[in-house]
């Protein structure tokens, strides 16, 4: 079973719109670390936001924000105020457990910023 | 230093040869990974290392061979690969293996098997 599964495969979004990624999770964990990464077409992954498990408010990075919703186990990537170099693929990640040298991502979403 | 090398950025080789992935790191890290990614598709983890041992395989093939001389650096040895073998091979490190700890990837070696 997957243990983070992103449902977009692809996203088309005019320039300065917010859009959502979306990225659910499956552990038994009470301890886990969710990670969203950005990849362009370049090839290097760059981090964008991290949310633990005990966080009690959502994580924000500038235009960056992810919606936790724990009991649904979901972890939303909000981009405000898109820009076209924002187009990339995204990949929600996460890392279970107190101390695990693994870190799994899902099958990620193609963002497509239009002019 | 902030960044994770990774040379070469493009090899191409042979099914008969022998090469190596090189991945450093000086920003004290303690856990370092191999991750494997074929085009359109999530980074697959292949190795990490845990202060210089080996702590996950996950059952990679034995043409691949990793390595970790000391704490700044990452080999990937390469020998007898399938052209399947192509793909985008990523270097990343952490402090350690603490759950809050993000991945600092490397740029990447795109390795083509003829």
């Amino acid at each position: 079973a997957q243990k983070i599964t992103q449902t977009q495969p692809g996203m088309f979004v005019q320039e300065k719109e917010a859009v959502t990624l979306d990225c659910t999770y499956d552990t038994s964990d009470q301890s886990y670390g969710l990670f969203w990464y950005k990849q362009p077409s370049s090839g290097e992954m760059i981090f964008l936001i991290y949310q633990g498990s005990y966080d009690e408010q959502n994580a924000t990075e500038g235009r960056y924000s992810l919606n936790f919703q724990k009991a649904r186990k979901s972890a939303n990537l909000v981009i405000s105020a898109s820009q076209l170099g924002d187009s990339a693929m995204y990949f929600c990640a996460m890392r279970e457990g107190i101390r695990d040298d693994k870190i799994i991502f899902g099958k990620g979403t193609r963002l497509h910023i239009l002019p | 230093d902030t960044e994770v090398t990774q040379t070469p950025k493009h090899l191409v080789m042979g099914m008969t040869n022998k090469k190596s992935l090189k991945c450093e790191q000086h920003m004290g890290h303690r856990a370092m990974y191999w991750y494997k990614q074929k085009a359109k598709k999530p980074p697959e983890l292949m190795f990490v290392y845990s202060y210089e041992k080996l702590s996950i395989n996950e059952s990679v093939p034995s043409r691949f061979s990793p390595e970790c001389p000391n704490s700044s650096l990452l080999n990937l040895h390469l020998h007898a690969l399938q052209p399947e073998d192509s793909a985008l091979y990523l270097c990343a490190s952490s402090p350690t293996s603490t759950t809050n700890e993000k991945l600092f990837f490397g740029s990447g070696t795109q390795l083509s098997v003829l």
